[in-house]
């Protein structure tokens, strides 16, 4: 596609139950990261994928959150044994180039978890 | 560490005014720099970047921003600012060994 799309845009799910979260970027785009952005808040880093190796996912809340990419393509966020604190708009981003690139990121519309 | 920091939670400006949203950074060797923009219920769009040469980046809807190295800041400007222009303003940075990061991010409000 054109753009970097995620889905769900939303998903409400119960406390305890396990999420996961899907990211098609930009075709030929190399470098994938995830951010998650809380309400009011600003973009706090979760994982950076270079091709279909993460050498930074120092930004992981918990060992709870696990990521994964595939195919140098599309890339899932799993969050198990969801919490409230969980709840927040994930946004996940593509560029051509990753880690130390000059490259633009392009994000998606993101997706927004609400756990109830 | 990499860190990058936006000190005013909001910005208030009347049309047609000039504007300036602040960023300041810390990141090892040179650094490449981008300002986004979050208007509301839409993703983040890409304003502008400072990766090398003449400090004055523009970029668009008008926005340009200034490369300052040593006062390690890169601010957002625009000479005349429009009721459109609100939203949700956030500068980046990233190096050759550091990830891209984002700042808490400004809201920019221009009253007609």
């Amino acid at each position: 596609g054109a753009g970097v799309s995620q889905s769900p845009s939303n998903k409400v799910t119960e406390k305890g139950k396990d999420v996961e979260l899907r990211c098609d970027p930009i075709s030929g785009h190399t470098a994938l990261y995830w951010y998650r952005q809380r309400l009011g808040q600003g973009l706090e880093f979760l994982i950076y994928f270079q091709g279909n190796s993460a050498p930074d996912k120092s930004g992981l809340p918990s060992d709870r959150f696990s990521a994964e990419r595939t195919g140098e393509s599309v890339s899932t966020l799993t969050i198990q044994r969801t919490q409230q604190e969980d709840s927040a708009v994930y946004l996940c981003a593509s560029s051509l180039e990753g880690w130390g690139g000059n490259t633009e990121a392009f994000f998606g519309q993101g997706t927004r978890l609400t756990v109830v | 560490a990499q860190s990058v920091a936006q000190p005013e939670d909001q910005v208030n400006v009347a049309e047609g005014n000039p504007l300036t949203v602040k960023c300041t950074y810390s990141v090892s060797g040179n650094p490449y720099l981008f300002w986004y923009v979050q208007y509301p219920n839409r993703g983040l769009q890409f304003l502008l970047k400072y990766i090398t040469g003449d400090n004055l980046v523009k970029g668009s809807y008008g926005f340009e921003a200034e490369f300052n190295k040593s006062q390690t800041s890169f601010h957002l400007k625009k000479p005349s600012a429009l009721v459109s222009d609100s939203a949700l303003y956030f500068c980046a940075v990233s190096g050759l060994t550091d990830k891209l990061i984002f700042g808490t991010g400004t809201r920019l409000q221009v009253f007609p």
